[in-house]
């Protein structure tokens, strides 16, 4: 499975779109980007996934590069409720698959009034 | 979200005492996963099930064993719990393994003394 890099933090101001991105370098080409969040004291939060289209859905939007090397999520107007750590993930879809989650350390981002 | 409740919430037991935590769901998902969250470590998978009575080990299955006996319900035991299995424990599931769309319950927070 590619390794993913994300910052560490980020801050971004309430209502403005928060953009977080990940860079996964050697992913294959079967392998699809997720991404989930954890807000403080709960279990993580699926958001989205995609393999080469932009995707959107009622949390936030998903943009993947042409080269498929980093992608980007993007949180169209960001509350203090978004304020969490959020993971990307890159993993290979297959019917063998017994989808265990790999997580790492992620970005914390922080919201701000 | 899959109805997913994790019990009990809260442990504090003695170094060499079995600790038993059960998830139960009630989404009738296939999978079912336990992980392990410590500061510095991310999330880190225990032991997933693949089917009543299938179950297989994780990066960190060390120490603990499963047992699903019903659909609904996922028993993670620590036959003799230490010092070092003091974390908080995430419970998820999926509908298949081939998406990795999990949905995760509320976390059980056990410390060992």
């Amino acid at each position: 499975d590619a390794k993913t890099t994300q910052p560490t933090s980020m801050d971004c101001a309430e209502g403005r779109a928060a953009n977080l991105p990940c860079n996964h370098s050697t992913i294959s080409g079967n392998e699809y980007v997720y991404w989930y969040r954890q807000i403080h004291s709960q279990g993580p939060q699926y958001i989205i996934h995609g393999l080469k289209n932009n995707e959107t859905n009622e949390m936030a939007s998903l943009i993947i590069t042409e080269d498929r090397k980093s992608s980007t999520l993007i949180l169209p107007h960001a509350t203090l409720r978004d304020t969490a750590v959020y993971y990307c993930i890159v993993r290979v879809v297959r019917s063998s698959n017994t989808g265990k989650l790999i997580f790492g350390q992620g970005t914390t981002l922080q919201v701000k009034p | 979200d899959a109805g997913i409740t994790q019990s009990p919430r809260h442990k504090v037991t003695e170094t060499g005492t079995p600790v038993t935590l059960r998830c139960h769901q009630t989404e009738n998902h296939r999978y079912m996963y336990w992980y392990r969250q410590d500061p510095g470590h991310g999330l880190r998978l225990i032991h997933y099930s693949y089917g009543v009575k299938d179950t297989d080990k994780g990066e960190v299955s060390d120490g603990y064993s499963v047992s699903r006996s019903k659909t609904e319900d996922f028993l993670l035991t620590l036959e003799s719990a230490t010092s070092s299995q003091t974390s908080v424990y995430f419970c998820a599931t999926s509908v298949q393994g081939v998406s990795y769309e999990q949905y995760f319950g509320p976390g059980t927070r056990l410390t060992v003394t």
